[in-house]
């Protein structure tokens, strides 16, 4: 089956700093990924859209500034969380478009906790 | 604003029952509506998805029903385990290769 990657799972940091999220799909081509966002005990928000090779496409009221997406090539896509605060302190999962299937498969989630 | 309404929040049912989750949309142009299962600390996981070409989509225990006029469709799980025990989501989306609008989720706890 498609497999989605995230790295790091889990990542401590403090308040000021920038955190780089890492999201792959190991065995297959994806040329659109998207981010989301997951509080405890909600559902998921969708952040952004990537595309390989453009600019993402930031959801309403998403700051494009403070959440950098890079889509360099068809398997990695980067989050970045610049300046990162405490209530950016959360779950945050990607996902990727399977080329040619249309399938939507999720990583397994990076924990950020902002101290 | 497209939405995707679910229910329950949580469901208790006994091992061996039935588990039925239900959600309702709003917009007409969404074509394919997938289930996901997600356990605490991971990731969701596609179960089963349908297309409104349907009403009914089985897959091992898992059962999609689908009503186009009523804009409704439901995730019954027979014989559910212990193991099922997990947060579901519904979704729907315009084509299967686009962007998701997910449901509120339903905390399912399967007792043994």
């Amino acid at each position: 089956g498609a497999v989605v990657s995230q790295h790091p799972s889990r990542v401590i940091c403090k308040s000021g700093t920038s955190v780089k999220i890492e999201c792959r799909s190991l065995d297959f081509q994806a040329t659109t990924m998207f981010w989301y966002r997951q509080f405890p005990k909600q559902s998921l928000m969708l952040m952004a859209t990537s595309n390989e090779g453009s600019k993402a496409t930031y959801e309403q009221g998403v700051e494009k500034d403070k959440f950098l997406i890079n889509h360099a090539s068809l398997t990695l896509s980067t989050l970045t969380v610049t300046s990162a605060h405490p209530e950016d302190s959360s779950f945050y999962i990607c996902s990727a478009i399977r080329e040619g299937r249309g399938t939507q498969y999720f990583g397994p989630g990076t924990r950020l906790l902002v101290l | 604003q497209q939405q995707v309404k679910q229910s329950p929040q949580s469901l208790i049912v006994q091992k061996g029952g039935i588990s039925i989750i239900n959600c309702a949309y709003e917009n007409t142009a969404f074509d394919y509506f997938p289930w996901y299962q997600q356990f605490p600390g991971k990731g969701p996981a596609l179960l089963i998805a349908i297309r409104p070409d349907v009403s009914e989509k089985k897959e091992g225990r898992f059962t999609i029903s689908f009503n186009k006029s009523a804009k409704q469709f439901s995730l019954h799980i027979m014989d559910s385990q212990p193991g099922d025990s997990a947060t579901y989501f519904c979704a729907a989306s315009r084509g299967s290769g686009s962007r998701l609008t997910f449901g509120e989720g339903t905390q399912l706890t399967v007792n043994p």
